[in-house]
């Protein structure tokens, strides 16, 4: 069975704490995602890598880096947690090409307090 | 800019048909759909590419107007596990890294 695992399901920090969320497929993917999920608006991109080493800004970058040493590895990384940056954190990855879908990890629930 | 999801929600009783839209404001090359339930991960039901054909997949399809920049879900028959919150993905570049923008989403409730 294919599998995007994230590493925590739920997380609490400080304010101001360095946090990084791991991401990790077995499917031999190109492509991940992360996303972050809040109540009414949906998903929103935060970065994306479509190979090793390669990272691309999504819409909403601020305040997170992201790191990809191996294919099979997405990092996410905020530099300097904020209360605003409490929210569900979704990670994904995609087989290269324009007719696959996403498969998604179980999300971590991050509160910034 | 994300795309316009209607509508927001959605109650039906078992056997009700119903139809969600997803418009965007760009041109679109993809459109794909997806399925959460309450505490799970966003699971993938079908994708439409800019050309194709309407999907099916069990008794839930999807039709792509290029046109009208749009695309619909039709969930026919509906059963208890189609309840869910549904979302639409649009692409708009055919590359490589084909990153999706996500609508906000429409809650539907299936009944007894």
């Amino acid at each position: 069975d294919v599998k995007v695992t994230q590493s925590s399901r739920y997380l609490v920090k400080r304010t101001g704490e360095k946090v990084f969320l791991e991401c990790v497929q077995d499917m031999d993917h190109e492509n991940m995602f992360w996303y972050r999920q809040d109540p009414g608006l949906g998903l929103r991109l935060i970065y994306f890598s479509y190979d090793v080493k390669m990272k691309e800004k999504g819409d909403i970058p601020e305040g997170y880096s992201v790191s990809r040493e191996k294919k099979e590895r997405f990092s996410l990384i905020l530099e300097s947690a904020s209360t605003n940056q409490t929210s569900m954190y979704l990670c994904a990855s995609q087989l290269m090409g324009g007719g696959n879908g996403y498969t998604f990890g179980s999300g971590t629930r991050l509160t910034v307090v | 800019q994300q795309p316009v999801q209607s509508p927001q929600a959605v109650i039906l009783r078992e056997g009700e048909d119903a139809v969600i839209n997803c418009s965007s404001s760009k041109a679109l090359y993809s459109v794909h759909w997806y399925r959460q339930k309450h505490g799970e991960a966003p699971v993938f039901l079908m994708i439409l590419l800019k050309g194709g054909e309407q999907k099916g997949h069990d008794k839930i399809s999807a039709s792509f107007n290029e046109k009208k920049q749009q695309s619909s879900l039709y969930l026919t028959a509906s059963q208890l596990s189609y309840s869910g919150t549904y979302f639409c993905g649009t692409g708009h570049f055919k590359a490589a890294g084909n990153k999706l923008t996500f609508g906000g989403g429409t809650r539907v409730l299936v009944k007894p």
